[in-house]
């Protein structure tokens, strides 16, 4: 597609359930990435794909957490027994080429879903 | 360890004048680079303009310049005739040689009044 899709927008579950929230990078794009931004603050890295494999989980904050990328196009970001602290915008980031970030070859974002924890 | 510091969690311009926002970047890292980005409320994560760490010359795009000052470790964006739609959350970013990753900053809420 034209830009970095996500969905859903907005997600508001209760405390202790599942959630799925999907990201469909750039046609083409072999990088994909998924950052968690809190209320104030700078995106947090969770894990980066090339191609279908998790190149490197280490920000995922714990075993709840998991992402899968089984096609190394769309992506689904998982997360199990939801706690409050979970709320915050999930973003998702695609990139042309694995490494070398640089002018010509910049994270281009998708709007983000916003979890809230109830 | 690296680290980017925005010193201004927000800032009112006046619309038409020119706005520098501030970043400074720590890495002892030779090869690196220096990205701004532009979160408006809509939420997206917008690339506005790119330094690297070699490059000679101050980036530029349209309204947006980059002030690299590399003995001073600060890369500020200036934006020049600020307008309306120039009101954003503002966010500078380091990457390192050959990485994947951005190192980000806190960044900077920017509004500019009529």
């Amino acid at each position: 597609g034209a830009g970095v899709s996500q969905t859903p927008s907005n997600k508001v579950t209760e405390k202790g359930k599942y959630v799925e929230l999907r990201c469909d990078p750039i046609s083409g794009h072999t990088a994909l990435y998924w950052y968690r931004q809190s209320l104030g603050q700078g995106p947090e890295f969770l894990i980066y794909f090339q191609g279908t494999g998790a190149a490197d989980d280490s920000g995922l904050p714990n075993d709840r957490f998991f992402a899968v990328r089984p096609e190394g196009s769309v992506s689904t970001l998982k997360i199990q027994r939801t706690e409050r602290g979970d709320s915050a915008v999930y973003l998702c980031a695609s990139s042309l080429r694995s490494t070398g970030l640089s002018g010509a070859n910049v994270l281009t974002f998708g709007a983000g879903s916003r979890l809230t924890v109830l | 360890a690296q680290k980017i510091t925005q010193t201004q969690p927000g800032m009112f311009v006046q619309e038409k004048e020119a706005v520098t926002l501030d970043c400074t970047y720590d890495t002892s890292d030779q090869s690196y680079g220096l990205f701004w980005y532009k979160q408006p409320s809509s939420g997206e994560m917008i690339f506005l303009i790119y330094q690297g760490s070699y490059d000679e010359q101050n980036a530029t795009e349209g309204r947006y310049s980059l002030n690299f000052q590399k003995a001073r470790k600060s890369a500020n964006l200036v934006i020049s005739a600020s307008q309306l739609g120039d009101s954003a959350m503002y966010f500078c970013a380091m990457s390192l040689d050959s990485n994947y990753q951005l190192i980000w900053g806190a960044g900077t809420k920017l509004i500019i009044k009529p």
